[in-house]
């Protein structure tokens, strides 16, 4: 079965401390590594897609990595309004993404 | 720059009741998707549409209908509402399955 697991469940950060999100999974034959901004109400935001180990994307302050086994969403100098919920999905055989639970980060000014 | 667009945002039904959750998307994709987000859980799906005519389901289809209505449109119905479907809802819709996804802004809803 594939299972997705996120950690940590919850991250506080001062602004300006750089700090990474965990996304580990097992599934077979990977086809995709999604990460969601989600904020309060809101429906989750896209953010990247990874397809293969070693791959890095970057947008602002974030860049995600992935490797076999786990990607990160590594986050620096953080300010406030990156506090959200970030989601991770694998998507394997099935082609349907498998979510993980979600951290939330709270970046305090 | 609709992409998504989901009816309706909040509504509250007693147990017993049947509704049905609207979705539309504007971006001409083929697949789409049903999830519910309940806290601690994560985001599951309840039922997706690979293409236009086909219906599959996904992890927690129970209690759950879907239409296609067609390359735009896919509908949730529940037939007859329980506590247990307390849930925030979300369509989704991507170019294909195998495509990023991308989601709607939620359907709060509460069954007393």
């Amino acid at each position: 079965e594939d299972q997705v697991t996120q950690s940590p469940e919850a991250l506080r950060l001062q602004e300006g401390e750089s700090s990474s999100l965990n996304c580990s999974y097992t599934v077979s034959g990977l086809r995709g590594l999604f990460w969601y901004r989600q904020d309060p109400g809101k429906g989750p935001e896209f953010l990247f897609t990874l397809y293969s180990a070693g791959e890095e994307k970057e947008k602002e302050r974030l860049k995600a990595t992935l490797t076999k086994k786990e990607s990160f969403l590594h986050i620096t100098a953080p300010k406030p309004e990156d506090s959200a919920t970030y989601l991770c999905a694998f998507r394997g055989g099935s082609y349907i993404p498998t979510f993980g639970r979600g951290t939330s980060l709270i970046v305090h000014p | 720059n609709a992409g998504v667009t989901q009816t309706p945002k909040f509504q509250v039904l007693k147990t017993g009741q049947s509704m049905t959750l609207q979705c539309a998307q504007d971006m001409n994709h083929n697949s789409m998707y049903w999830y519910r987000q309940d806290p601690g859980m994560g985001l599951r799906l309840i039922y997706y549409s690979a293409s236009e005519g086909t219906t599959d389901k996904g992890e927690v289809p129970n209690g759950y209908n879907v239409s296609r209505l067609n390359k735009r449109e896919f509908s949730l119905r529940l037939e007859s509402a329980a506590p247990s479907q307390t849930s925030v809802y979300f369509c989704a819709s991507s170019e294909e399955t195998a495509n990023t996804i991308y989601f709607g802004e939620g359907s709060w809803l509460t069954v007393v």
